[in-house]
């Protein structure tokens, strides 16, 4: 069975630094691209962006939103996948889901549970 | 950035009516565009990929159509489990963006 599970959220101040990761289980992580989505509370889903596989250069891009703060990892051999955020604001404040592409059409075709970040002071 | 736009952003139905929920690209995507339902505290899952095509172990009554900037989700009879929000996504170019969602609630 396909899984990813996140962790590493919390409550951090503004400013701060924190890092997640999404553990694969189920699948070899190093075939496929991961995206990151986050949904703050009671509202819609913002792409953060993804990590394509090392055979396609792992190559990563970031919504505008998160680029130059945001840092998207992979350890392939551990099959985990991190989210390092940097210079964290209010308005990242979100739930932060790992998941997995498709490979069809850009599909995200399994979610990890998510995991909570709120930057507040 | 390409803008999708959803609507109706929320419906009442009853069980058993066929539901439609439209998704409007602000240019043209092809057929990069994918379904995801999201009950409340839990993930989305993924419906429909790359506009029509029924992801594995997601039931018929669900359909998807559409090319280039007009989309359709399609419930073919709304069954109590499908109370729930549905979002579109354009995976058509970077940045990837969804629509505001759709909220489907009982009559």
């Amino acid at each position: 069975e396909v899984q990813l599970v996140e962790s590493g959220g919390g409550l951090v101040q503004p400013g701060r630094s924190l890092r997640l990761s999404c553990i694969a289980s189920g699948f070899t992580l190093g075939d496929y691209t991961l995206s990151w989505i986050r949904q703050a509370p009671g509202e819609g889903l913002e792409w953060v962006g993804f990590i394509r596989t090392k055979a396609q250069g792992g190559i990563t891009e970031y919504a505008a939103s998160v680029k130059d703060r945001f840092i998207f990892s992979r350890d392939d051999s551990k099959n985990i996948a991190y989210l390092q955020m940097n210079s964290l604001k209010t308005e990242d404040s979100a739930v932060y889901f790992c998941t997995r592409d498709g490979t069809r059409s850009g599909d995200l075709d399994n979610w990890g549970q998510g995991t909570l970040v709120t930057v507040s002071s | 950035d390409i803008q999708m736009t959803q609507s109706p952003s929320s419906l009442s139905a009853s069980v058993g009516d066929r539901v439609t929920i439209t998704c409007r690209a602000s240019q043209s995507i092809s057929s990069y565009l994918n379904w995801y339902q999201q009950k409340p505290g839990k993930a989305p899952s993924l419906l429909i990929y790359k506009a029509s095509g029924l992801q594995s172990g997601v039931p018929s009554r669900f359909s998807g159509s559409g090319s280039g900037t007009d989309f359709t989700l399609t419930i073919s009879s709304l069954q109590p489990e499908d109370f729930a929000a549905y979002y579109c996504q354009q995976a058509g170019s970077t940045p990837w963006t969804f629509g505001q969602g759709t909220k489907v609630e009982i009559k």
